[in-house]
């Protein structure tokens, strides 16, 4: 168990540009979920993916804002026109999928737009 | 409505006593599960402790314990003889069937200082 692993760990971008988050999760985990934290705040749920299948999508997720999992392994977050609001930590979990399983969680990405 | 409340932004214990962190939650799903999680300074998410809805006893994890009172829609964290390494944020959550994707919703989480 090697855990979730996400990249970059930070990232500082100038308004008006795209970014790029990947988040490899724990392998046998067919579930993969994208969260968004702020300074002060619990962790709030983005969207999720059920192997290469995204499932739900938070009505937090702008249309600037898109995500994949092609092959139903590791999985993007893409951030088009970056907005400061946007300013956040990025978290990624995965989970086996059982209901008592908990969400197991990266040390997320920063992201800080200037 | 807000589905899990943590009301204490912050609290101090002296290290080696026991602190109760609490946690009230909204379902009207009768089967859910709560979690409590730690996030130390460095960011990551660590889960603690799990509770079933349905489970009799209250889940207990090394020095961690759980307080669920069910009638009272309450899963209060127990953390016994506590450490300078247990200063964190600590969340708690919950997964009920109201979410499709059976994704945790988390509280504003309870700041947590270990004075020693």
């Amino acid at each position: 168990d090697t855990g979730v692993s996400q990249d970059p760990r930070h990232k500082i971008t100038k308004r008006g540009q795209n970014v790029t988050f990947r988040c490899d999760p724990i392998s046998e985990h067919n579930r993969l979920y994208w969260y968004r934290q702020t300074l002060g705040q619990g962790p709030e749920f983005l969207t999720y993916f059920q192997n290469e299948a995204q499932l739900e999508k938070s009505r937090l997720l702008s249309d600037r804002f898109s995500a994949e999992r092609p092959k139903g392994s590791f999985s993007t977050l893409e951030i088009q026109r970056t907005e400061q609001g946007d300013s956040a930590m990025y978290l990624c979990a995965s989970s086996p999928g059982q209901s008592n399983s908990p969400l197991h969680f990266g040390n997320g990405t920063r992201l800080t737009v200037t | 409505a807000q589905k899990i409340t943590q009301t204490q932004p912050g609290m101090f214990v002296q290290e080696k006593e026991a602190v109760t962190l609490d946690c009230t939650y909204d379902t009207s799903d009768p089967s859910y599960g709560l979690f409590w999680y730690k996030q130390p300074s460095s960011g990551e998410m660590i889960f603690l402790i799990y509770q079933g809805s349905y489970d009799q006893q209250n889940a207990t994890e090394g020095r961690y314990s759980l307080n669920f009172q069910k009638a009272r829609k309450s899963a209060n964290l127990v953390i016994s003889a506590s450490q300078l390494g247990d200063s964190a944020m600590y969340f708690c959550a919950m997964r009920d069937a109201g979410g499709s994707a059976r994704q945790l919703t988390f509280g504003s989480g309870t700041q947590l200082t270990v004075l020693p």
